[in-house]
C-alpha cells in the first residue's frame, strides 16, 4: 500500500477554512484516497473519499490534482468541535482489496476560539 | 457508529489472564477487523475476516486470536495478557458494494493489563 505523509499538527481559529495536505507519491492506479477523523477515545470516522479531481460532501471537500501524488482535505469554517486527528489513507478497492488500511500518525488539528 | 458495538468498553486485567473482547455489527457487512491503537500513534491491524469462514492475520497478530462466530460477530482474544497489550482496541466493518472500501469503526475498548 502507498505510504502517506501529512503534517503532524495544525492550529486554526473558529470560522477559518482549514486545508490539510497529504502526500502519496507512490499511489497506484487503482488506489482511492480516504480521509478519516478521530476524536479522543473514539473510533475513526469516515469523512470523504475520492479518486481524482474534486469531491464534496456535507462535511468537507477533497481536492486531488491530476498526478494524484497528493490530496488536500478542506474543512470550511471550522468550529471547536472539529478539533481532532485527521488521517489520510491510500488503498485499492474492489475485489483486490485486502482490507488493510495503513494509519499513520495523522494530523492533529487544534481549533482555537 | 452505533451500528458497530464493542463490549466491554473498559477492562482491567492481570498479566497471564485470558480475556475476550467482543464486537457486533448491524450493518450487514461481510468484512470485519480488529485494530489496536497506542497513545499518540495510528491504528495497527491485528486480524481481519472477509466472511464467516475467513480469518487473516494483520501486521501484529502475535499474542492474539480471533473467532468469527457469525456475520455480525467477531471476537478478539488475548490468550495470556501481558502489559504491552495495554491499548485501545477498535473493531471495524466494511463493505465494498461501491467498489472501494470504507470502514466503520466501533467506539473502542480500553484495555489495561497490570
Amino acid at each position: 500500500l502507498a505510504k502517506t505523509t501529512q503534517p503532524i499538527s495544525m492550529d486554526s481559529y473558529e470560522g477559518q477554512e482549514v486545508n490539510i495536505t497529504c502526500s502519496h507519491n507512490n499511489i497506484a492506479t487503482n488506489d482511492y484516497i480516504t480521509w478519516y477523523q478521530q476524536f479522543p477515545s473514539q473510533g475513526p470516522r469516515f469523512i470523504i473519499q475520492g479518486y481524482k479531481t474534486k469531491v464534496t460532501n456535507e462535511v468537507a471537500s477533497l481536492f486531488i490534482p491530476a498526478d494524484r501524488k497528493s490530496s488536500t482535505l478542506s474543512l470550511p469554517r471550522v468550529s471547536l468541535s472539529d478539533t481532532a486527528v485527521y488521517y489520510c489513507l491510500v488503498g485499492d478497492g474492489g475485489s483486490s482489496n485486502t482490507g488493510k488500511l495503513i494509519f499513520g500518525q495523522g494530523t492533529t488539528l487544534q481549533v482555537k476560539p | 457508529d452505533a451500528d458497530v458495538t464493542q463490549t466491554p468498553r473498559n477492562r482491567i486485567t492481570k498479566t497471564g489472564k485470558r480475556i475476550m473482547l467482543e464486537c457486533s455489527q448491524t450493518k450487514g457487512h461481510d468484512r470485519m477487523y480488529w485494530y489496536r491503537q497506542d497513545p499518540g500513534l495510528g491504528l495497527r491491524l491485528i486480524y481481519y475476516s472477509f466472511d464467516v469462514k475467513d480469518i487473516n492475520k494483520g501486521e501484529i497478530s502475535d499474542g492474539y486470536s480471533v473467532s468469527r462466530q457469525a456475520q455480525a460477530k467477531f471476537s478478539l482474544s488475548l490468550e495470556s495478557a501481558i502489559p504491552n497489550q495495554t491499548a485501545l482496541y477498535f473493531c471495524a466493518t466494511s463493505d465494498t458494494d461501491r467498489g472501494h472500501e470504507t470502514q466503520y469503526f466501533g467506539p473502542g475498548t480500553r484495555l489495561l493489563v497490570l
